[in-house]
């Protein structure tokens, strides 16, 4: 399978410029796909296909790469954005997350 | 608006199988595939499977072959997952979500925690 492999935890003051980065195992294309989970809570898709924004989601979050490496982009941070970032990649059976990225907002 | 509405929380002992269900609301049951999810603090996110709720073909993570069973009831817009011979390591909260077209989540239901414990 497919691992896909983040930074754990992330401390950053709100109004920063904040990239987390999430990287393949192998090559996955563009298909990698972001998602927020704040505690008790179901994920929420942030970005798909590495850079597109679904409708709703501000534009203050951005997503990049290609290939083995992407980026979720924060410009700028807020401090309602503490929650836990998961990468996904659905371009190799089956569809893997990655372990997640903590951010925390000092 | 698109909900995905899962039942609720689910207590058994092991060897025994639960059955979780999903209804979905606000779209075309039949015009998106519905995937199942299971979050645990140790293992994170694993993706179980997918089921076409047009034809009711299913398709698994080979991890999850014997263990999950999808199904699906077209009439009231409600997909099933049966998790069997559940063990401790089967205690998660499973998630129901609505397949994008290029095999993303957008939609997802609230999660249905499943404890196993004799």
């Amino acid at each position: 399978d497919t691992v896909l492999t983040q930074s754990p935890a992330l401390a950053v003051s709100p109004g920063e410029r904040v990239s987390i980065s999430c990287r393949a195992s192998e090559g996955v294309n563009s298909y990698v796909h972001w998602y927020q989970q704040k505690p008790g809570q179901q994920p929420k898709l942030l970005i798909y296909k590495a850079s597109n924004l679904p409708s709703g989601v501000p534009a203050r979050f951005s997503g990049s790469g290609s290939g083995t490496d992407f980026t979720l982009t924060f410009d700028p941070v807020e401090a309602g954005d503490t929650a836990t970032y998961f990468c996904q990649q659905s371009w190799n059976d089956p569809p893997t997350f990655g372990g997640g990225t903590k951010l925390e907002l000092k | 608006q698109v909900q995905l509405q899962q039942s609720g929380a689910e207590l058994a002992k092991p060897g025994s199988s639960v059955k979780i269900s999903c209804k979905a609301s606000g779209y075309t049951f039949t015009s998106y595939y519905i995937s199942w999810i299971k979050q645990t603090t140790g293992q994170g996110l694993e993706y179980i499977g997918y089921i076409n709720t047009g034809s009711g073909g299913a398709n698994y993570n080979e991890k999850f072959k014997g263990k999950a069973t999808l199904t699906v009831d077209k009439s009231s817009s409600t997909a099933f997952m049966q998790l069997s011979s559940l063990t401790p390591d089967d205690s998660a909260v499973y998630y129901c979500a609505r397949v994008g077209l290029g095999d993303w989540f957008r939609y997802w239901g609230q999660g249905t925690l499943v404890t196993v414990s004799s």
